[in-house]
């Protein structure tokens, strides 16, 4: 079984700052890790995904993460927020193998720039 | 590519009627995913259907709750004897091997 921890739930920030969005994870084994984000009354948009290879993954609107192993982190960051990346981001696990593809959610942070 | 559409968008009932969801994933996707959301959380896995088979069910899928995917297509969800703990956003998400799950815009329930 995999766990995921969010460890910000606000992270107020100004336009134009840079972010970093944090995210743990627990599994016994090998996982692939994802960032979803959620506009109000909306269903969920993947942002970006790691399965192998590079470290560095990036993905739409400028967003990148990197995957740390020894520390089981997947932190997503932005080098400049705009006022429409206000929204809610879910970090998420699954194991690599096997044929359920089960995603395990984290509470969520709430990210809201302001102006 | 259409994306994975839910229906209704919203539901309002009263406590102890029954309701039942609607997810049409996308067309060629053969796995399809049920979850739950409630406010100030992440999405919580509630079952899980590879074409019509039925294969998964969390211990939060009570007795009350009910999915079925007849033909391998559309899929439905429904709640029994409603109660005011089942509101939430109830998501439902697509996907096939070696891609990520596609989500719908979900259905948020209301139970007065």
């Amino acid at each position: 079984a995999q766990s995921v921890t969010q460890l910000d739930s606000q992270v107020p920030v100004f336009e134009e700052a840079p972010v970093e969005l944090r995210c743990n994870y627990s599994s016994s084994v090998s996982v692939y890790l994802f960032w979803y984000v959620q506009y109000p009354n909306q269903g969920l948009q993947l942002l970006l995904k790691y399965l192998s290879g590079s470290t560095l993954v990036k993905g739409i609107n400028g967003f990148e993460a990197e995957f740390n192993k020894s520390q089981t982190s997947f932190h997503l960051r932005k080098p400049s927020v705009h006022i429409s990346d206000t929204a809610e981001y879910f970090c998420a696990v699954r194991g690599s193998g096997g044929s359920n593809y089960k995603l395990t959610f984290g509470k969520g942070t709430l990210l809201t720039v302001n102006p | 590519d259409t994306g994975v559409s839910q229906d209704p968008r919203h539901k309002i009932t009263k406590r102890g009627q029954n309701v039942t969801f609607r997810c049409d994933p996308i067309s060629e996707h053969n796995r399809l995913y049920w979850y739950r959301q409630t406010l100030g959380q992440g999405p919580e896995f509630l079952t899980y259907f590879q074409n019509e088979a039925q294969l998964e069910k969390s211990r939060l899928l009570s007795d009350r709750f009910s999915a079925e995917r007849p033909k391998g297509s559309f899929s439905t969800l429904e709640i029994q004897r409603t109660e005011q703990g089942d509101s939430a956003m109830y998501l439902c998400a697509s996907g096939v091997p070696g891609s990520p799950l596609h989500f719908g815009n979900g259905t948020r329930l209301t139970v007065t």
